[in-house]
């Protein structure tokens, strides 16, 4: 079973450029998180969906990032304007549903904000 | 709202020693606790979970049990190797919110010398 896939694995941008990542989860599953890590802390929950529906945003700031999972399938997390601040690795994970607590985890993004 | 503490890293050991990395959890209700693992340049990836107090997870030879009394889920292993030198991440889900949502801890990075 193929795994979480993202891409890009690096990025580097300057302050004010955008960037977009994309995800693509596990076959089947409906539920896919994008989380933020910043460097020395542990990953924190920018947004969750169930298939195309967002369940959480609350953490998102929604000024400067927007995601989207067009069909309940592949996700599109995009920053504009990207700010020093969210140099960080941009996680995705699935599971196959909500009431589930396991999820799988993809390698990540790390974004260079410079 | 839900946190989980974590034992200050970096934590260094020499193979064959005994590994502790205490875990304290703040959160309302009953919620599942889990070890999750980074190992350089990869995703997280689930390393063992409890869902119920006094259950004990285990996997490669790691294992935690989850304690009401304490709010603790310390991960253990008797005889650590070179190969777990690796972050770890202790976390949380709070089924009793609407969503699923992961919280970490900051990680503790452990390095293992021959």
């Amino acid at each position: 079973e193929a795994g979480v896939a993202q891409s890009p694995r690096y990025k580097i941008i300057e302050k004010r450029q955008s960037v977009a990542f994309w995800c693509n989860p596990i076959s089947g599953h409906a539920t896919l998180y994008w989380y933020q890590q910043i460097l020395g802390q542990g990953p924190k929950l920018l947004i969750q969906f169930q298939n195309n529906g967002v369940v959480d945003d609350s953490q998102l700031p929604k000024d400067r990032f927007s995601a989207e999972r067009l069909k309940g399938v592949d996700s599109t997390l995009k920053i504009q304007p990207a700010k020093l601040e969210d140099s960080a690795v941009y996680l995705c994970a699935s599971s196959p549903t909500t009431g589930t607590n396991e999820q799988y985890f993809g390698p990540g993004t790390r974004l260079t904000v410079t | 709202g839900d946190s989980v503490t974590q034992m200050e890293g970096p934590v260094t050991l020499s193979e064959e020693a005994f590994l502790t990395i205490n875990c304290t959890y703040t959160a309302t209700g009953y919620p599942s606790l889990f070890w999750y693992v980074q190992y350089p340049g990869e995703g997280l990836q689930l390393l063992l979970k409890a869902t119920k107090a006094d259950d004990k997870g285990s996997n490669k030879g790691f294992e935690a049990t989850y304690r009401k009394e304490t709010t603790s889920f310390h991960l253990e292993k008797g005889s650590v190797q070179v190969s777990d030198s690796a972050v770890y991440f202790c976390a949380l889900i709070n089924s009793g919110g609407s969503n699923y949502k992961l919280t970490f801890g900051k990680g503790t990075l452990l390095t293992v010398n021959p």
